[in-house]
């Protein structure tokens, strides 16, 4: 079962930064949360992951509150490409060696002109 | 540098038969994820491959089953087939073994009729 809880939809101004949130209040102390977008059934494509601090990359920033139990994806200035499927997912450890990624609904973001 | 390809694109198969999809990672990477993609579905963790060994398994029949090779490419087999496994197969690697991030391929259309 998924771990994290998003808003089924969300919709955003071209131009404007776009905030994403995720719940993901199970989540133990050693497991990371990544984000993922998938555009028209392609494969996803990643954005960015955390543990604990605040990340920030070419694509998006990540903030994640200090109890861990939610963060929020934010794209600092949308465009009509960014239209996609958001994926908050928590990377799980299995079998105490490899890792899957466990999969939500998404929030479908639509950007507009 | 090459990114994960899989192979074929699309697929069409009746109900009963086998199906093998392809997958080859991207250079360098040395662990191999399947998942399974629903029509408005999340993608569902399958297994994962790591030293030509199943590292890790969802929660899957035992006619889903995989094979990595030498050169980190991996094989997604499916015996028996049912009309619930129509769905887009997703393969992802990942560079430093099985706790690192993993990039996705394109995905395999399949069709059971």
């Amino acid at each position: 079962d998924a771990k994290t809880t998003q808003p089924t939809s969300m919709d955003c101004a071209e131009g404007r930064a776009a905030n994403l949130p995720c719940n993901h209040s199970t989540i133990s102390g050693n497991e990371y949360v990544y984000w993922y977008r998938q555009i028209h059934s392609q494969g996803p494509q990643y954005i960015i992951h955390g543990l604990k601090n605040n990340e920030t990359n070419e694509m998006a920033s990540l903030i994640i509150t200090e109890d861990r139990k939610s963060s929020t994806l934010i794209l600092p200035h949308a465009t009509l490409r960014d239209t996609a499927v958001y994926y908050c997912i928590v990377r799980v450890l299995i079998n105490q060696a490899g890792t899957a990624l466990i999969f939500g609904k998404g929030t479908t973001l639509s950007v507009s002109s | 540098e090459t990114g994960v390809t899989q192979s074929p694109t699309h697929l069409i198969k009746t109900r009963g038969q086998q199906v093998t999809l392809r997958c080859s990672s991207q250079s360098g990477h040395n662990t191999v994820s399947w998942y399974q993609q629903a029509l408005g579905q999340g993608p569902q963790f399958i297994f994962q491959y790591y030293r030509e060994e199943e590292n890790g398994r969802g929660n899957f029949p035992p006619r889903f089953s995989g094979l990595q090779f030498p050169n980190y490419s991996s094989e997604l087999n499916v015996n028996a087939l049912e009309l619930d496994d129509s769905a887009l197969y997703l393969c992802a690697s990942s560079p430093y073994g099985t706790t690192d991030t993993q990039y996705f391929g394109p995905g395999t259309r399949l069709t059971v009729l």
